[in-house]
């Protein structure tokens, strides 16, 4: 079975930083889906961005940018110039194509924008 | 974009007594769907996987007479937790495959006193 791993559980930065957040993950599956949420203290999840294991070309969309490396089976989530509007808990999360499809989360990582 | 939508929203019942959560597909048809549970400052646990006209798939450690899963149509499962108890309170949340995307509804917060 798939397993992500997040090995930060609490980032605090002040406004304005850059913040990484890490996200490594096993899989033996050769299709797969690499996924970030965002989880504001409400608990509803706010999709990211969704990557196919055949895509590795970075990617950015406004002040976030995602690092995707299939040799360190890693896919880093960046936030530049952070502001207090980010604080929350963000997941990584992988789905296989092969069987159930289902989505399997990271622990998540609290990040904490101070003023 | 697809929607999911789950109710309640929040619920608090008394110890012993059984709660249903309701997920509903409102703009396409869901064979399949999933039910996570979310413990305070925890992650996401997959609970189990719900088809459409057959019986639920259960992870590991999840009982199945205690989390009873109904995929009775295309756009409605539901999940009742039976005989509450003050440790199954959390947060609960479908979510359904769209191509290759997912949507989650919106959680349903239990509170068991």
């Amino acid at each position: 079975a798939q397993k992500v791993t997040q090995a930060q559980t609490e980032i605090s930065v002040v406004e304005k930083e850059d913040v990484t957040l890490d996200c490594v993950y096993e899989t033996r599956d050769t299709t797969y889906y690499l996924f970030w949420y965002k989880q504001p203290p409400s608990g509803e999840l706010v999709f990211l961005i969704r990557r196919n294991s055949f895509d590795e070309q970075n990617e950015i969309s406004g002040r976030y940018s995602w690092n995707f490396q299939k040799s360190t089976s890693s896919f880093n989530f960046t936030i530049t110039a952070s502001q207090v509007v980010d604080s929350a808990v963000y997941f990584c999360a992988l789905s296989e194509a092969k069987g159930n499809n289902d989505m399997r989360f990271g622990a998540g990582t609290r990040l904490t924008v101070k003023p | 974009g697809a929607v999911v939508s789950q109710h309640p929203s929040r619920v608090i019942c008394k110890s012993g007594t059984s709660v249903k959560i309701e997920c509903r597909s409102l703009d396409f048809q869901a064979t399949t769907m999933f039910w996570y549970r979310q413990f305070p400052k925890q992650s996401l646990m997959l609970m189990a996987t719900s088809n459409e006209g057959s019986k639920a798939t259960y992870e590991q450690g999840v009982e199945k007479d205690k989390f009873l899963i109904n995929h009775a149509s295309l756009t409605l499962s539901t999940l009742t937790v039976t005989s509450a108890h003050p440790e199954d309170s959390s947060f609960y949340i479908c979510s359904v495959m769209i191509g290759y995307g997912y949507t989650f509804g919106s959680g349903t917060r239990l509170t068991v006193v």
